[in-house]
């Protein structure tokens, strides 16, 4: 089965405090998003991950891509409120080459002033 | 303006009848899709296209149908089979992945559906 895991799933922290999220899969993909969600909104894209070792940043979010470890995280450098959301991150399926994205569940973030 | 937009916004029904959501797109993609988010918790699939007259069952199918007529369009029914249609429903749409490297699914704003 296709997963696509987040860790934390919920996470309070300070304004000025430095933070990762994790995101785990299960199977091999070459594409990978983080999206952010606004309490009652749609989904806005923040990053595409396209290859081994990709690095984006904007502003105080940073994500990264190992795909060799399955492993993708979003990292926030001196947290402000504005951040407070919930991040999904999500690969797009290549076993069944449906062009199915698989979503995790989300990383609610609660950053305290 | 290119977007995804859904329509109505804020959708309240009676136990029992069918309802029917709209989502339009003026992206010129050929793949659309439908989610289903409940409070707290992820995105779950239900229905996508990847071109028009032709649609797939996602996860959660069952108690929902939609349509591809055509390309710009891609409308979910919740029928009354559906048990528990109260949730929000996103539409997303996007190229298929082999003609972007990039690819990606750009999100409508939502309608959110109270059935009481």
């Amino acid at each position: 089965e296709l997963k696509v895991e987040q860790n934390p799933l919920f996470l309070s922290m300070q304004e000025g405090k430095n933070y990762t999220i994790y995101c785990n899969y299960s199977t091999t993909s070459d594409r990978l998003y983080w999206y952010r969600q606004d309490p009652g909104k749609s989904l806005e894209s923040l990053f595409v991950l396209l290859s081994n070792g990709a690095v984006k940043q904007e502003g105080r979010l940073m994500a990264s891509l190992d795909t060799k470890a399955r492993l993708s995280t979003l990292h926030i450098t001196a947290a402000v409120h504005d951040l407070s959301a919930t991040y999904f991150c999500a690969i797009l399926d290549l076993v069944n080459r449906d062009d199915k994205i698989i979503f995790g569940k989300g990383t609610r973030l609660h950053i305290l002033p | 303006d290119g977007g995804i937009t859904q329509s109505p916004k804020y959708l309240f029904r009676k136990e029992g009848q069918n309802v029917t959501l709209s989502c339009e797109q003026n992206l010129n993609h050929d793949a659309m899709y439908w989610y289903r988010q409940d409070p707290g918790q992820g995105l779950r699939l239900i229905y996508y296209s990847q071109i028009v007259n032709d649609f797939q069952k996602g996860d959660i199918a069952e108690g929902y149908s939609v349509s591809r007529e055509k390309k710009e369009s891609f409308p979910l029914t919740v029928t009354s089979a559906q048990k528990n249609p109260t949730a929000f429903y996103l539409c997303a749409s996007s190229r298929l992945a082999g003609q972007t490297k990039s690819y990606e699914q750009y999100f409508g704003p939502g309608t959110r559906l109270t059935v009481t």
